[in-house]
């Protein structure tokens, strides 16, 4: 069946430095590719997201990239800040518009 | 433009009752997503309501169900509530056809005791 796996489950990094985390997909249908942020007791906001006909994407300090053949995808974060401190989500799309998602990676920024 | 609201912010139950939990689309919006995320965990996809139908539903027993309306909101009803069901319910609303991105309400933390 569809599956997303994402790694590492935690990550704590000093602030300042980069933090990056990895996705691997198993439908090679899919063709999009969202990362979500959930704040302590917040919702989950799409903070950037990719299609499979483009192999990076940027916004200030966050880029996504994309290997199709791989089919793996990735979130890089730089210059880290405490509010970078959250729970992120990855998601492949599935069939009929559905997201598959990955388990979530616990992001610690240490002052 | 306003954002995917839900009612209760908080639900206490005790375990053999009914929950119903409810979801108000981003105007626009056609389907409807519910995902159940308990503590501290990821999210598990429940239900899909599209133009009113159910479109597709996670794994998870029958007493988890719900239905959409006609205005494109949703409630999602939990029956004979165990301990386990504790967690925090999300809505999530999509626009419609050729669009993946999906949207997220608050939730609602429900408790069973």
């Amino acid at each position: 069946g569809e599956n997303v796996e994402q790694h590492p489950s935690t990550l704590s990094v000093q602030e300042g430095d980069s933090a990056v985390i990895k996705c691997t997909y198993s439908d090679s249908a899919s063709n999009y590719f969202p990362w979500y942020k959930q704040e302590l007791g917040k919702r989950p906001q799409l903070i950037i997201d990719i299609r499979s006909n483009v192999g990076e994407k940027k916004d200030q300090r966050i880029a996504v990239t994309l290997n199709k053949t791989a089919k793996h995808f990735s979130l890089h974060i730089t210059e880290t800040q405490p509010e970078d401190s959250a729970v992120y989500f990855c998601a492949a799309s599935g069939s009929n518009y559905q997201l598959i998602w990955g388990a979530g990676t616990k992001l610690i920024i240490k002052p | 433009e306003a954002g995917v609201t839900q009612s209760p912010t908080h639900l206490i139950k005790t375990r053999g009752q009914q929950a119903t939990l409810r979801c108000s689309p981003i105007s626009g919006h056609t389907s409807v997503y519910w995902y159940q995320q308990a503590l501290g965990l990821g999210l598990q996809f429940l239900l899909w309501y599209d133009e009113g139908e159910e479109r597709n539903r996670g794994n998870f027993p029958p007493r988890f169900s719900g239905r959409q309306f006609p205005n494109y909101s949703s409630e999602l009803n939990v029956n004979a509530l165990e301990l386990e069901d504790s967690a925090l319910y999300l809505c999530a609303s999509r626009i419609g056809l050729g669009h993946y991105e999906q949207y997220f309400g608050p939730g609602t933390r429900l408790t069973v005791t």
